[in-house]
């Protein structure tokens, strides 16, 4: 069936060092999404990126989509304490359902 | 925005009960609700897909008779555990989406069941 998985599982980086989670999935995807949940918090959206090869900043965060649009990246350059949590990626299901396939994620800790 | 309101956000029960979540959307209208199941350190598991006025979507594996869905209105999602065991708990998640936005999906807060 389709997977999206997603390395590494988890990243410690010191404060002001940079962070970039990967995911990559089985089959050919019409968006990718990401997203970031806290500890025991619950996901937040980040964004979505649709275009092959499409590159979208937030501050310190690039998000990239593959040309084949089957993988992507999320970049975080010189990380503070406040990007501890976990990233997701997830992209549509099979079928017009709706339905969002999530990566693995990728917990990151950040040490002051 | 958009708001999706889920409680309660922690509840204890006592094995071979049944405990009832709630999933709303505030301030938009949610044909579609989505329903995860979320371990310690793991990934989000989709077990079902709520559908305003009809059957709910079961993933492989889920019980539909265990993980009882309504979806009454256009704003309220109910999952119910029934029966619970202790291996049924779990961080409970649900989802929605406003019609076309480009906004991805608005998780609720989460419901933390412990069965003891």
């Amino acid at each position: 069936g389709q997977q999206v998985m997603q390395i590494p599982q988890y990243q410690h980086v010191q404060e002001g060092e940079d962070f970039t989670t990967y995911c990559n999935s089985s089959t050919t995807l019409s968006n990718i999404q990401w997203y970031k949940q806290r500890p025991g918090g619950h996901p937040v959206f980040l964004i979505q990126l649709v275009k092959s090869g499409e590159v979208k900043k937030q501050k310190r965060l690039t998000f990239q989509f593959g040309e084949a649009k089957k993988n992507s990246s999320l970049h975080i350059t010189a990380t503070q304490t406040t990007d501890v949590g976990t990233y997701f990626c997830a992209g549509p299901g099979s079928g017009n359902t709706g339905k969002l396939i999530f990566g693995q994620g990728t917990t990151l800790q950040v040490k002051p | 925005g958009a708001v999706v309101s889920q409680h309660p956000s922690r509840v204890i029960c006592k094995s071979g009960t049944s405990v009832k979540i709630e999933c709303r959307s505030l301030d938009f209208q949610a044909t579609t609700m989505f329903w995860y199941r979320q371990f310690p350190k793991q990934s989000l598991m989709l077990m079902a897909t709520s559908n305003e006025g009809s059957k709910a979507t079961y993933e492989q594996g889920v019980e539909k008779d265990k993980f009882l869905i309504n979806h009454a209105s256009l704003t309220l999602s109910t999952l119910t555990v029934t029966s619970a065991h202790p291996e049924d708990s779990s961080f409970y998640i649900c989802s929605a989406r406003k019609t076309a936005s480009p906004n991805g999906y608005t998780f609720g807060s989460g419901t933390r069941l412990t069965v003891v």
